[in-house]
């Protein structure tokens, strides 16, 4: 099983708003990642955590807050979002005792906001 | 800096053979990916590269030349379904991997 869920599918919200994305996985990756991708472009890595540790923040504004309550969940927190973060909110795992670093991507989540 | 190079778009018939080439620049190598990705959907692993030389499996093949920082990917007996985004991405170290630009391959009948 490669699968890893991402809830909810859509999100419209208003720039006021806190919401937040989640994403799990049973395939026992200890690394998990957050990456926002805009129409026509490549993902682009905001997060990474480590055995449930923060070991990335690609200097993500602070409306995005992530948190990892434990080795299968990792969650999104939004809030007071613009216009411009509007895109496609990819969530993937890894295991990181491989050095091939092969990433499994949920469906993500589409992120409107008005 | 970190580059990637893929051509935007492609076009090929059903039933013929695409090659989908990539060149890197890199800070750092640790292995070459190639992802599928539909519309609006999560790119899904197709293949890995570390050393150099081609890598078949089923319908894919991919091809890794270190010293030219090259790679490509190719696609045998093209099937509507594999119409889609096709990134090229480098593992540079770490939990790092710098995707590039996707190629949107069109498969007509």
């Amino acid at each position: 099983d490669t699968e890893v869920t991402q809830t909810p599918k859509h999100l419209v919200m208003g720039m006021t708003n806190k919401k937040s994305l989640k994403c799990e996985q049973h395939m026992g990756h200890r690394a998990m990642y957050w990456y926002k991708q805009k129409a026509k472009k490549p993902p682009e890595l905001m997060f990474v955590y480590s055995y449930e540790k923060l070991s990335i923040n690609e200097s993500v504004p602070s409306r995005f807050s992530p948190e990892c309550p434990n080795s299968s969940l990792l969650n999104l927190h939004l809030h007071a979002l613009q216009p411009e973060d509007s895109a496609l909110y990819l969530c993937a795992s890894s295991d990181p005792s491989l050095a091939k670093n092969i990433q499994y991507f949920g469906a993500g989540t589409r992120l409107s906001v008005l | 800096g970190q580059n990637i190079d893929q051509p935007t778009e492609m076009t090929a018939t059903e039933g013929a053979i695409v090659q989908i080439n990539c060149t890197y620049q890199t800070s750092g190598f640790n292995g070459l990916f190639w992802y599928q990705q539909h519309a609006g959907e999560a790119p899904t692993f197709l293949s890995y590269n570390v050393l150099d030389g081609l890598e078949e499996k089923g319908r894919f093949s991919s091809f890794l030349s270190r010293s030219k920082g090259y790679s490509y990917l190719l696609l045998k007996e093209l099937q509507m379904k594999d119409s889609a985004s096709y990134l090229c991405a480098v593992h540079t170290g770490g939990f790092k991997t710098i995707f590039g630009a996707g190629t949107r391959l069109f498969v007509k009948a």
